[in-house]
């Protein structure tokens, strides 16, 4: 059971264009979300949260989205960049579960063209 | 300057042999965990310890064990009985006590069966 869908497995993108990442979830418990940056034979690096009372947190280039209605997030880079290039992951968390797992998404390979 | 170590980098285990993947933080984090990444598939939790001497399965347990005697340590052993190891496995930590906060990862083990 895919609780956390990244439906994109790779996006495309001329540089100084707008990235959309997109991501939907099925448990309607999850109130936490964060997007992770990963490199090749790396470990996954923070990026941008956003809390289910909000429906958009802005961090320089890095805007997600919410959409609790329809189970919906997406991230926005804008504009992108050629090191922008690399697969991102989504994550979801439930208030009340165990510590602060994280639920991941299967990630969307991001690749910015110079 | 804190952070997690994962060691070592690339692995190679033979058919029917267990092998120990190490995971050290000096973040002083009480939660650990282990996870796992194939293409395609995201990443998927082994299992979680949110304090010592004690721990969970996550979602695909089995063929895995783990010990918790150190806050600071979380190894992992793949044994003989993973049908299929070569993967690449990731360690993160996070602060129990903050609902869904991000975690910090390693930079990773890729284990490959020869």
């Amino acid at each position: 059971d895919q609780q956390v869908k990244q439906n994109s497995p790779s996006l495309s993108v001329q540089e100084g264009r707008i990235s959309i990442l997109n991501c939907d979830y099925t448990n309607s418990m999850f109130d936490y979300f964060l997007w992770y940056k990963k490199y090749p034979a790396e470990g996954p690096t923070f990026l941008i949260s956003i809390s289910s009372i909000k429906d958009k947190n802005e961090d320089g280039r890095f805007t997600v989205f919410l959409n609790k209605s329809a189970k919906h997030l997406s991230l926005h880079i804008v504009p992108s960049q050629p090191g922008d290039s690399a697969v991102y992951f989504c994550a979801a968390s439930a208030r009340g579960t165990s510590g602060s797992r994280l639920t991941f998404g299967e990630g969307t390979q991001l690749t910015v063209n110079p | 300057d804190g952070g997690i170590t994962q060691s070592p980098k690339y692995l190679f285990r033979k058919e029917g042999q267990n092998v120990t993947l190490s995971c050290e933080q000096n973040l002083n984090h009480d939660a650990m965990y282990w996870y796992r990444q194939d293409p395609g598939q995201g990443l998927r939790l082994i299992y979680y310890s949110q304090i010592v001497n004690d721990f969970q399965k996550g979602d695909i347990a089995e063929g895995y064990s783990v010990s918790r005697e150190k806050k600071e340590s979380f190894p992992l052993t793949v044994t003989s009985a993973q049908k299929n190891p070569t993967a690449f496995y990731l360690c993160a930590s996070s602060p129990r006590d903050r609902e869904g906060y991000g975690y910090t990862f390693g930079s990773g083990t890729r284990l490959t069966v020869v």
